[in-house]
This record gives structure tokens, C-alpha cells and sequence, in this order.
């Protein structure tokens, strides 16, 4: 069973902080990894994507990715109350004549002013 | 504008009445899924579609059905929906499998 863990939260941080969010993965076979955020009552909308070991960097948004640790995660520099919204962690797993994406429950972040 | 688009965004209907609910993506992509989402359990796979008539079970694909006869649309049925089908849905696309998927506005259904 292929499983996404994230901590439910909320996870709360002033303005300007760095907020770090985290996951783990199951499946050692996962191969593709994302980061959405769901505000309420709408649909995810996605801030990153990463398929290797290390690093990248978008803006205020940074993904690491640990292919060995089966961990993801995402960090939120000069965070702002608009960041306030449900993170969610997504992992794909492809094959030949499939392709998945798993869902983690979410994290919710609280940024307050 | 580049977007997938879902109809209805809302439906209240009873156990056992029919239901197709649409999506559409104008992207050209390849790879389209739906997804139902419900508090507590997050967003869990119902069925996806690798390309034109080529569909597969996701997680959750019991009480479900979907057809791909075109490359822009991927329907959900429903054939008689149930109480615990009520849920928030999402329909989402992407340009090949395991690429960045994006999703519809949703759909709420209540199942009365």
C-alpha cells in the first residue's frame, strides 16, 4: 500500500519566519514528487515539482528531496499571511502501463501577522 | 486561457439517480485522473486515464465508472450514487504520466 505521511499541523509561524513543511513516502520505487497548496474550499494548486536527490529553489519556495530517507520536504522563506493555507505532499509512481499519485493529508500552515 | 473545467460545480441528488459529472482540459494533455476528496482522508485517486481508451482503477475506484473517447474529456459516472459518495471532486490533467498534474475548480456532491 503505497502511503504519503505528513504531520496534520496546524503549524503555526509569524510573518517573515521560515516555515519547513515534511513528508514522507512508502514506496521506494516513487519517482516524482510535488508540493500543492489548497486554500479552503478550493482546488490544489501547485507551487513545486522534483524528481532528483538535492535541492531546488523557486522564488520564496525550496524543495528537498532525500531519495534515501524517502523524504520530501518543502521550506517557506519570509513567510506571509497569504501563505496560510493546507500543503499538500504528492507522490507519483510510473510503470510501465500505470502511473499514480498519492496524496498526504495535508499540513496546515497558519501565518500570522 | 489554459484550464481544466468541470461541470456541475454543485449537485444535490438522491441514492440511485444517475449522474455524469464533466471535465474538460484544452492543454492537449495526455494524462487525466479524478480524484475525490473528504475530511480526514485528504485526496485519494478514483480512476485515470494514461490516453484515449486507456483507463485505469485509482484507489478508490468502487461505484465509479469513466470513459476516454476523446482526448479533452474524461466523464465520471456515477450509475446509482450513494450517501457515501458525497464528497468534493476533482478532476486534473497533465501534459504525460507522472508530470506536474493540474486540477479543475471541483465539484461538491451530495447524495441525499
Amino acid at each position: 500500500q503505497k502511503e504519503v505521511e505528513q504531520n496534520s499541523g496546524p503549524l503555526s509561524v509569524p510573518e517573515g519566519a521560515i516555515a519547513s513543511l515534511n513528508c514522507t513516502y512508502s514506496d521506494r520505487g516513487s519517482q516524482s514528487f510535488f508540493w500543492y497548496r489548497q486554500y479552503s474550499g478550493k482546488s490544489p494548486e501547485l507551487i513545486m515539482s522534483i524528481y532528483s536527490n538535492g535541492d531546488k529553489e523557486d522564488g520564496r519556495f525550496t524543495a528537498q528531496l532525500n531519495k534515501a530517507s524517502q523524504y520530501v520536504s518543502l521550506l517557506i522563506r519570509d513567510s506571509q499571511p497569504s501563505d496560510s493555507a493546507t500543503y499538500l505532499c504528492a507522490v507519483s509512481l510510473l510503470g510501465r502501463g500505470y502511473s499514480t499519485l498519492t496524496f498526504g493529508k495535508g499540513t496546515m500552515l497558519l501565518v500570522s501577522p | 486561457e489554459a484550464q481544466v473545467t468541470q461541470n456541475p460545480r454543485y449537485l444535490i441528488t438522491v441514492t440511485g439517480k444517475k449522474l455524469t459529472v464533466t471535465c474538460s482540459q484544452n492543454m492537449n494533455h495526455e494524462y487525466m485522473s479524478w480524484y475525490r476528496q473528504d475530511p480526514g482522508l485528504g485526496l485519494r485517486q478514483i480512476y485515470y486515464s494514461m490516453n484515449v481508451e486507456v483507463t485505469d482503477k485509482g484507489d478508490v475506484p468502487e461505484g465509479y465508472k469513466v470513459s476516454r473517447k476523446e482526448k479533452r474529456n474524461f466523464p465520471l459516472i456515477l450509475e446509482s450514487p450513494s450517501p457515501n459518495q458525497t464528497s468534493l471532486y476533482f478532476c486534473a490533467s497533465s501534459l504525460s504520466k507522472g508530470n506536474e498534474q493540474f486540477f479543475g475548480p471541483g465539484t461538491r456532491l451530495t447524495v441525499l
